[in-house]
């Protein structure tokens, strides 16, 4: 696609349900990042995808969060038994995963858990 | 583990003044390095970007940014702000390609007019 697309652009659910949030990156970029950005907390890193691998996780912040990356295109991050805590906005960027290169970011999606 | 630092949190400043956003990395090796903004309502999109080569960097819109390897900083600078320079402005780091992107907290920046 001509950008990165994320959907839902909003989600209100309730505390305990769990949430899949969706990235299509831009095709042929290999590299995908999550990131979580809450206010006064910048961007959040939360996970790296190269293909359909994570070789970094390490910012996923409880193991209520995955990701999983197939075809090396189309990313799920979900969020099981969602607490207030998680509500933010959710961004995915992709990159061509090689040297010297920029990420291009999707407009992301809103969670807000009540 | 890498880490980004960025100075100041909030900078109001007068159209025609002049910029500068601090930003320090904590990591000794090779860098890439990328100044993001988002103006209000908008995605992030990339100002500019850092690989090797000449150390002072020009991106869109005016803004520059100077590579200091002995200081790990990668400050952002604009002669003479104009209103429309109002967003949240990130400084972000990676490695060689393999490694995550790592960002700063962001700066706001409110332009008067």
């Amino acid at each position: 696609g001509a950008g990165v697309s994320q959907s839902p652009s909003n989600k209100v659910t309730e505390k305990g349900k769990d949430v899949e949030l969706r990235c299509d990156p831009i095709s042929g970029h290999t590299a995908l990042y999550w990131y979580r950005q809450s206010l006064g907390q910048g961007l959040e890193f939360l996970i790296y995808f190269q293909g359909n691998s994570a070789p970094d996780k390490s910012g996923l912040p409880s193991d209520r969060f995955s990701a999983e990356r197939t075809g090396g295109s189309v990313s799920t991050l979900t969020i099981q038994r969602t607490q207030q805590e998680d509500s933010a906005v959710y961004l995915c960027a992709s990159s061509l995963g090689r040297r010297n290169t920029e990420a291009f970011f999707g407009q992301g999606t809103r969670l807000t858990v009540v | 583990a890498q880490s980004v630092s960025q100075h100041n949190h909030h900078v109001i400043l007068s159209e025609a003044a002049s910029l500068e956003l601090g930003c320090n990395y904590s990591y000794g090796g090779t860098v890439n390095l990328f100044w993001y903004v988002q103006y209000p309502g908008q995605h992030l999109q990339l100002l500019l970007k850092y690989f090797s080569g000449d150390p002072l960097v020009k991106g869109i819109k005016g803004f520059e940014a100077e590579f200091i390897k002995s200081k790990f900083s990668f400050n952002l600078r604009k002669p003479s702000v104009q209103w429309s320079d109002t967003a949240e402005y990130f400084c972000a780091v990676t490695r060689q390609a393999g490694t995550a992107l790592i960002f700063g907290k962001g700066t706001t920046l409110s332009v008067s007019s």
